[in-house]
């Protein structure tokens, strides 16, 4: 099956500068790369997501690359605020109907400092 | 449109004993996937449903079954109940079933066994 390692698992940075969070995956076959953002006690929520046929997608301060050969995907978050804090998951599901769930990373705990 | 909404939110069993969680879906999705969270595990897929019918299975044991209704709402069953069930059980619906769809999560069920 799927295996995603996600990297680092807690990650620090100043209010205002940039934080990058990477993920690999093994299968060749994972088509869809989701990020979810959850908060202490809440639930994960979609952030920005990327299909197979995209390299690169970006939604205001938040950009996904993915390296399909390589077989990895990073989450970019450009002038980081406060509320940026919380953990982030990536995921990755392979193609061919749906035959699994979707595989996350074990998380990073993204702490943004004043 | 409401989002996905699970019931109960908390729940506190003992040892050996069984326990449905209850997970509706946003209005329209037809498909349901369920979710165990834990501090050591991470977030791991245990199945997923649609039109009634399970489509796919995590590596959970016997012990953790599902099912789905005509109007998608979907439920899980943990019986014999261990020390290590301990955890959030997150459902999440989706459109359809295939592997690019959007997954929406609910707030969860925290379940603690004693």
């Amino acid at each position: 099956g799927e295996n995603v390692e996600q990297h680092p698992s807690t990650l620090s940075v100043q209010e205002g500068d940039s934080a990058v969070i990477k993920c690999t995956y093994s299968d060749s076959a994972s088509n869809y790369f989701p990020w979810y953002k959850q908060e202490l006690g809440k639930r994960p929520q979609l952030i920005i997501d990327i299909r197979s046929n995209v390299g690169e997608k970006k939604d205001q301060r938040i950009a996904v690359t993915l390296n399909k050969t390589a077989k990895h995907f990073s989450l970019h978050i450009t002038e980081t605020q406060p509320e940026d804090s919380a953990v982030y998951f990536c995921a990755a599901r392979p193609s061919g109907g749906g035959a699994d769930g979707l595989t996350f990373g074990k998380g990073t705990h993204l702490i943004i400092q004043p | 449109k409401a989002g996905v909404t699970q019931t109960p939110r908390y729940l506190i069993k003992t040892r050996g004993q069984q326990v449905t969680l209850s997970c509706s879906p946003i209005s329209g999705h037809r498909s349901v996937s369920w979710y165990q969270q834990t501090p050591g595990q991470g977030l791991q897929f245990l199945f997923e449903y649609f039109s009634e019918t399970q489509r796919n299975k995590g590596n959970f044991p016997g012990r953790f079954s599902g099912r789905q209704f005509s109007n998608s709402r979907s439920e899980m069953n943990v019986s014999t109940l261990e020390l290590g069930d301990s955890a959030l059980y997150l459902c999440a619906s989706s459109l359809v079933v295939q592997s690019t769809d959007t997954q929406y999560f609910g707030p969860g069920t925290r379940l603690t066994v004693l």
